[in-house]
């Protein structure tokens, strides 16, 4: 089962919005709402942000919010802030032989 | 507050096994959904495996189909992944998860800090 693929980078501005892109296919996202986000820092566990493309966890700020359209989730941030600066991945279901399927992960930097 | 606390990670051979084991509190254990997820250090996560509320179904990455088994004791409010034959590509930290809802789905609401597994000759 591919991963699904993240770039492997982004940056932004203080302040600024940036969106992270996650294409799958129609096996995975295209097929169901089950895609989550996740951020971790260096050497810690990951933290959930997003679930259920658009669905926010009590506690984790409005600033970032979820999108799909067709075999492409999205994460946007906005309003930029140092420690969002973090590995970022997308998570969804799949009805291929491994059921839950993970990006490669995007590296945010805040300039 | 809700904790996960794996351990049972350790160095062991190609083809060794190995007993994963996660103890949950601060929650009710048989509500939820647990799920293992794994990380080789500077790649990305890989989920591995899952258990929906009641042991009743569970779910395996193809990577370790036949060779992990998931498991989880309620009454104890411990999660368990047994690893048989376990291989190179196995090397990696092990994270417990908590699952939003009783059902397997993607949504890891809670982690524990992992426990490191190495295979290695």
């Amino acid at each position: 089962q591919s991963a699904l693929a993240q770039p492997a980078s982004v940056s932004g501005s203080p302040g600024q919005s940036i969106t992270i892109s996650c294409t799958g296919s129609s096996s995975d996202i295209g097929a169901y709402n089950y895609v989550s986000w996740y951020v971790q820092y260096a050497g810690k566990a990951p933290n959930l942000l997003i679930y259920e493309i658009n669905k926010r966890p009590s506690g984790v700020s409005s600033r970032f919010s979820g999108s799909k359209s067709g075999n492409t989730a999205s994460l946007t941030i906005s309003g930029l802030q140092a420690e969002d600066e973090a590995d970022y991945y997308c998570c969804s279901y799949s009805s291929g032989n491994t059921e839950k399927v993970f990006g490669g992960g995007t590296r945010l930097t805040v300039l | 507050e809700v904790q996960l606390a794996e351990s049972g990670g350790s160095v062991v051979r190609p083809g060794g096994s190995l007993r994963l084991s996660c103890v949950a509190s601060g929650f009710r254990f048989d509500d939820y959904a647990m799920a293992w997820v794994r990380q080789v250090p500077g790649k990305r996560l890989e989920w591995v495996s899952d258990v929906n509320w009641n042991g009743g179904s569970t779910g395996y990455a193809d990577s370790v189909k036949g060779r992990f088994t998931i498991s989880r004791d309620n009454a104890k409010s411990v999660l368990y992944l047994q690893m048989n034959n376990l291989r190179a590509e196995d090397t990696a930290r092990y994270f417990c998860a908590r699952v939003i809802g009783g059902s397997e789905l993607p949504n890891y609401e809670y982690w524990g800090q992992g426990t490191l597994v190495s295979v290695s000759s």
